[in-house]
């Protein structure tokens, strides 16, 4: 069974600091993505990378940044956090071997409040 | 582009009763559509897809959604709620030319009534 592991659950940070959100799969997935989930809005897409050292834009990087050096491990990085940054943050990785309709494989989510 | 679009933030059935849920979606190639229920204080999880071939798909927990592309729909539906089935669902679309992007619904919650 795939395993998408977030590596915090509940996150409390400041305006201006720097956070990392880490994100470990272990199905050697080539794809992995970041979404932020807020109340009416679904799932909006962050960044999403689809290789080692390989990164694409989602619908809303703005304030956001990633990080893939490991094929298993996908992180995002707010740069200077602000208080419209508080959110639900899911990580999912995919499987995209030639296989049609592959779905995502989520974590339990991150949390994150900044005050 | 692709959307989805979710009718019903919110949908309350009592237990026994049919669960509906809608979702309309818009993809000018043939799309690939998902549903995900999310528990309390879970990611998201599959509960069914649908790429080619048969339009009623099934999937896990009873539930079963039909692909209907004249109608540019696939409804979610069981026969019985559960009180287990309170959750969040999201329908999603993706396609082969959607470069790996999956698209989301804004979700249905799902409250079922003793």
């Amino acid at each position: 069974d795939v395993k998408v592991t977030q590596s915090s659950r509940y996150l409390v940070k400041r305006t201006g600091e720097k956070v990392f959100l880490e994100c470990v799969q272990d199905m050697d997935h080539e794809n992995m993505f970041w979404y932020r989930q807020d109340p009416g809005l679904g799932l909006r897409l962050i960044y999403f990378s689809y290789d080692v050292k390989m990164k694409e834009k989602g619908d809303i990087p703005e304030g956001y940044s990633v990080s893939r050096e490991k094929k298993e491990r996908f992180s995002l990085i707010l740069e200077s956090a602000s208080t419209n940054q508080t959110s639900m943050y899911l990580c999912a990785s995919q499987n995209f071997r030639g296989i049609e309709g592959s779905p995502l494989h989520f974590g339990n989510g991150t949390r994150l409040t900044v005050t | 582009a692709q959307s989805v679009t979710q009718l019903g933030s919110h949908v309350s059935v009592s237990e026994g009763a049919l669960v509906l849920l809608r979702c309309n979606y818009s993809s000018s190639v043939p799309p690939y559509l998902f549903w995900y229920v999310q528990y309390p204080n879970q990611g998201l999880q599959l509960l069914l897809k649908y790429t080619t071939g048969a339009t009623l798909v099934k999937g896990i927990n009873g539930f079963e959604a039909e692909f209907k592309k004249s109608e540019t729909s696939f409804h979610l539906t069981k026969p019985s709620a559960h009180m287990s089935d309170a959750a969040e669902y999201f329908c999603a679309v993706s396609s082969n030319t959607g470069g790996f992007k999956t698209i989301f619904g804004a979700g249905t919650r799902l409250f079922v009534k003793a």
